[in-house]
């Protein structure tokens, strides 16, 4: 069954801290997004990846990294966390240049810095 | 640039009361449009998605949804709604063709609760 799974599900972090989201599909999808999903704001792209080894940004990436080191892996890097970047983060997987255009969601990562 | 508006933040009904959501988007070439339902610390769950044909389209759960292209809508219908049909519902838009496919822009959602 088609899974993206995101770890941790809650995360309390400092300021100036170091947060790593994980995130692990099982879908064998080229492409990978982060999302962060704000009260008033919906959600917003912070980064993507078109598969192994590519990173772009997306509408929101300052402050934020990403890593892709395999097809079932995508990191999102808070490298100085600020209590700004209190959210709750999705990931999500999918193949547009298979026809495949909904982005299948993980459950959301809620981080809380403090 | 695409964009998406849900001119209603909150919606209240009563269980079995017919529902719609309003989804207005902007986007200058054919969009390909999304509705998802997002439960109570939950992800996001695809209702039905939309880019050509018939544009009444079905989707899970009883809901369909309505393209406009005259007036820029794709509205979210359901006949008669169930208590635990309570929940966010996000409208988006992503470009149908080219290096931004998958890309997918939101509305800000809306929070549907129905009345038992």
């Amino acid at each position: 069954e088609a899974a993206v799974t995101q770890s941790p599900r809650n995360k309390v972090a400092v300021t100036g801290g170091k947060v790593t989201l994980s995130c692990n599909q099982t879908n064998n999808h080229n492409n990978m997004y982060w999302y962060r999903q704000d009260t008033g704001h919906g959600l917003r792209l912070i980064h993507y990846s078109y598969g192994a080894g590519s990173t772009e940004k997306g509408d929101i990436p300052d402050g934020y990294k990403a890593s892709r080191p395999s097809q079932e892996n995508f990191s999102l890097i808070l490298e100085l966390a600020t209590p700004s970047q209190t959210s709750v983060y999705f990931c999500a997987s999918g193949d547009p240049g298979q026809g495949d255009q909904a982005p299948l969601f993980g459950e959301g990562t809620r981080l809380s810095v403090l | 640039a695409q964009s998406v508006t849900q001119p209603d933040a909150r919606v209240t009904v009563s269980e079995g009361a017919s529902l719609q959501l309003r989804c207005k988007y902007s986007y200058s070439a054919t969009p390909y449009l999304f509705w998802y339902v997002q439960y109570p610390r939950q992800g996001l769950q695809l209702l039905l998605k939309y880019y050509s044909g018939d544009p009444v389209v079905q989707g899970v759960n009883g809901f369909e949804a309505e393209f406009s292209k005259s007036n820029s809508s794709f509205h979210l219908r359901k006949a008669s709604v169930h208590w635990s049909d309570s929940a966010v519902y996000f409208c988006a838009v992503s470009p149908l063709t080219g290096a931004n496919t998958g890309k997918l822009t939101f509305g800000h959602g809306t929070i549907l609760r129905v009345h038992p």
